[in-house]
């Protein structure tokens, strides 16, 4: 099973700050197969990012991501209000699929 | 639009079961994977095992496969997990999603229910 883990935990910036959250697996992703998804309080997660750089449908292009084998990073180039959440990491390249423990994006 | 619909909050003892449904509509049922994701309260995300509303195919994280059944029926378009021997750990919210990808296993996740809380407590 592959392990993700997130860091920081939290991260408190101001809008307009950018923003920059690390995901790192305990052994490599195949094909890049990482996923980012954004969650706010009382709501399902919404996906961002897949194949660790491609934007999901209507994601704004202020969300990238990059990264391959072990190490992947989601970079919010401008905070807005709405972007202050809770960020997941997901990978799917092997059985079972397993998620990072998040990182909080607060505001400062 | 597309959409997943979840059943409503269930509050069981522990030892019960419960079984909860996700209906989708707005794009073809049979097209696409639907996997169960849990969620602890003010916990993280966690992956329980997803079947293929095609064929009934399912694939299950080892710490489900013993008590978690997914099921679709696909007559309603309707998927159902059903937990067993729930316990006090059991408490959270449960989420399904639809694969991104039709007629794959892409195994990332565009569309999401609501979500049900579950709770467990005697």
């Amino acid at each position: 099973e592959i392990a993700l883990t997130q860091s920081p935990g939290t991260l408190s910036l101001s809008p307009g700050e950018r923003a920059t959250l690390s995901c790192r697996a305990s052994q490599g992703v195949s094909s890049r197969y990482l996923a980012w998804y954004q969650q706010k309080p009382g709501q399902a997660p919404r996906l961002l990012i897949y194949d660790a750089s491609s934007r999901a449908t209507g994601i704004p292009d202020r969300f990238s991501g990059s990264g391959s084998g072990t190490d992947f990073t989601l970079t919010i180039s401008r905070l807005e209000p709405e972007d202050f959440a809770v960020y997941y990491c997901q990978q799917y390249g092997s059985s079972p699929l397993t998620f990072g423990q998040g990182t909080k994006v607060e505001i400062k | 639009q597309v959409q997943l619909v979840q059943s409503g909050p269930e509050v069981k003892k522990p030892g019960a079961s419960v079984k909860v449904s996700c209906k989708a509509s707005g794009y073809t049922f049979t097209n696409y994977i639907i996997t169960w994701v849990r969620q602890a309260p003010g916990q993280g995300l966690e992956w329980m095992g997803w079947i293929s509303a095609y064929n009934g195919n399912t694939n299950y994280a080892q710490n489900f496969q013993d008590r978690v059944t997914l099921t679709r029926d696909t007559s309603t378009s309707t998927a159902y997990m059903e937990v067993r021997s729930l316990r006090s750990d059991d408490t959270a919210v449960y989420y399904c999603a639809r694969d991104s990808q039709s007629w794959g296993q892409k195994l990332v996740f565009d569309v999401w229910g609501q979500g049900t809380l579950v709770t467990v407590s005697s």
